[in-house]
């Protein structure tokens, strides 16, 4: 089956630190771009950031670059995001998100989600 | 950063009826826009990619259209399932950007 599994959420301080896991199985993890995308209480989803397969290639939203680093272990078959300086507006559930290619490479989904964790940042 | 606009924002309809929501691009986007259906919650759900291509295994109820900078998501009979908010995305360029999201209520 083929699974995501986050975690590492929980409650934090504004200007503190966290660093979200991403634990995959069921596929080939190093074959896959692979992305963070949160959801406010309420809110629509958030695309966040996102990695290339072999770890060479990295796109952040605006508001988290420069504080939040996407990586990788394709030994591990994980993924994983440190967030600094954490603020009030980066509270939301935070999932890991496998992208497919379809169409011979030329389209991209959203395919695989896994169940998200929370973050709340707050004093 | 290329702006989503879905609507309506929420709608009631009734089982068997035929539901339509729009998503426009504030530029052109090609095709490269997927929709998601999202229930309380769960994590969003991939329904099509490309526009108008259907994931394995969704309903063939669903279906989408459109290229350039107008989308549409048709549910052909709605069913005590889909009742569900549903969110536009694009990938063609980044920051990949989501639609606000249609409410589907029942009537």
């Amino acid at each position: 089956e083929v699974q995501l599994v986050e975690s590492g959420g929980g409650l934090v301080q504004p200007g503190g630190s966290l660093r979200l896991s991403c634990a995959a199985s069921g596929f080939t993890f190093g074959n896959y771009w692979m992305n963070w995308v949160r959801q406010a209480p309420g809110k629509g989803p958030e695309w966040v950031a996102n990695i290339r397969q072999d770890g060479t290639e990295k796109y952040y939203l605006d508001s988290v670059r420069g504080r939040f680093t996407i990586s990788r272990d394709n030994a591990k078959n994980s993924l994983y995001v440190q967030m600094n300086s954490l603020r009030a507006e980066d509270t939301a559930v935070y999932y890991c998100v496998r992208v497919s290619l379809y169409n011979s490479g030329t389209r991209s989904a959203l395919d695989v989600w896994g169940q998200g964790t929370v973050v709340t940042v707050s004093s | 950063a290329i702006q989503m606009t879905q609507s309506p924002s929420s709608l009631s309809a009734s089982v068997g009826d035929r539901v339509t929501i729009t998503c426009r691009a504030s530029q052109g986007i090609r095709d490269d826009l997927g929709w998601y259906q999202q229930k309380p919650g769960k994590a969003p759900k991939l329904l099509i990619y490309a526009a108008s291509s259907l994931e394995s295994g969704v309903p063939s109820r669903f279906s989408g259209s459109g290229s350039g900078t107008d989308f549409t998501l048709t549910i052909s009979s709605l069913q005590p399932e889909d009742f569900a908010t549903y969110y536009c995305v694009q990938d063609y360029n980044y920051p990949w950007t989501f639609g606000q999201g249609t409410k589907v209520e029942i009537k």
